[in-house]
């Protein structure tokens, strides 16, 4: 079955407190990006991979890290968490050519930061 | 530079009302077009994409048609179905094929 999977689901913590939620799919895609989602703002890129070792800024990238180290990884890292990260992020995946467009999205991280 | 604007909701209609959902894009070069559906506590779906102008893309009684003339993408629907219920995001990947932009959601409520 194709799958995105993040992990955790749900994450409390305080500010300053480094984390890091994990992606992972089976599909063998190359394409990977993150997102957060925010009312009123809808879905905005933080991050994006377009093949192992290879990833480039989106339009929020600011306070986040990734890394590409295997095809079907892609961790979104926070190295020191702040209130305005509270958001609900999600993984996405895809290929990178222009014929296969579409992209599948994991299930979604609520994250909290106090 | 690149973005997508649609129509603000909440979108509240009768069941089997005529939808429509508007939405607009600026980009340079030729982008690809997208409408996703979010239901509660899951994560955006594929509805239906347009490659290229002129193209119509469909999908379980949604359509849009990609219109370069008026930089649009609008959704609509003959009859909608209270399980339609849900958020609709419109989407555009940009020529390069590197980077996604999306609009702020349309919440749509049908009503039985």
């Amino acid at each position: 079955e194709a799958q995105v999977t993040q992990n955790p689901r749900y994450l409390i913590t305080v500010t300053g407190k480094k984390l890091t939620v994990t992606c992972s799919q089976n599909m063998n895609h190359e394409y990977m990006s993150w997102y957060r989602q925010d009312p009123g703002l809808g879905l905005r890129q933080i991050y994006y991979s377009m093949n192992v070792e290879v990833t480039d800024k989106g339009d929020v990238p600011e306070g986040y890290k990734v890394s590409r180290k295997e095809k079907r990884n892609f961790p979104l890292i926070l190295e020191s968490p702040s209130p305005n990260q509270t958001s609900l992020y999600f993984c996405a995946t895809g290929f990178a050519s222009g014929r296969q467009e579409t992209q599948y999205f994991g299930p979604g991280t609520r994250l909290l930061v106090l | 530079g690149n973005s997508v604007t649609q129509m603000e909701g909440p979108v509240t209609l009768s069941e089997e009302a005529f939808l429509t959902i508007n939405c607009t894009y600026t980009a340079t070069g030729y982008p690809s077009l997208f409408w996703y559906v979010q239901y509660p506590g899951e994560g955006l779906q594929l509805l239906l994409k347009a490659t290229k102008a002129d193209d119509k893309g469909s999908n379980k009684g949604f359509e849009a048609t990609y219109r370069k003339e008026t930089t649009s993408f609008h959704l609509e629907k003959g009859s909608v179905q209270v399980s339609d219920s849900a958020v609709y995001f419109c989407a555009l990947r940009n020529a390069n094929f590197n980077k996604f932009y999306f609009g702020s959601g349309t919440k749509l409520n049908v009503k039985p």
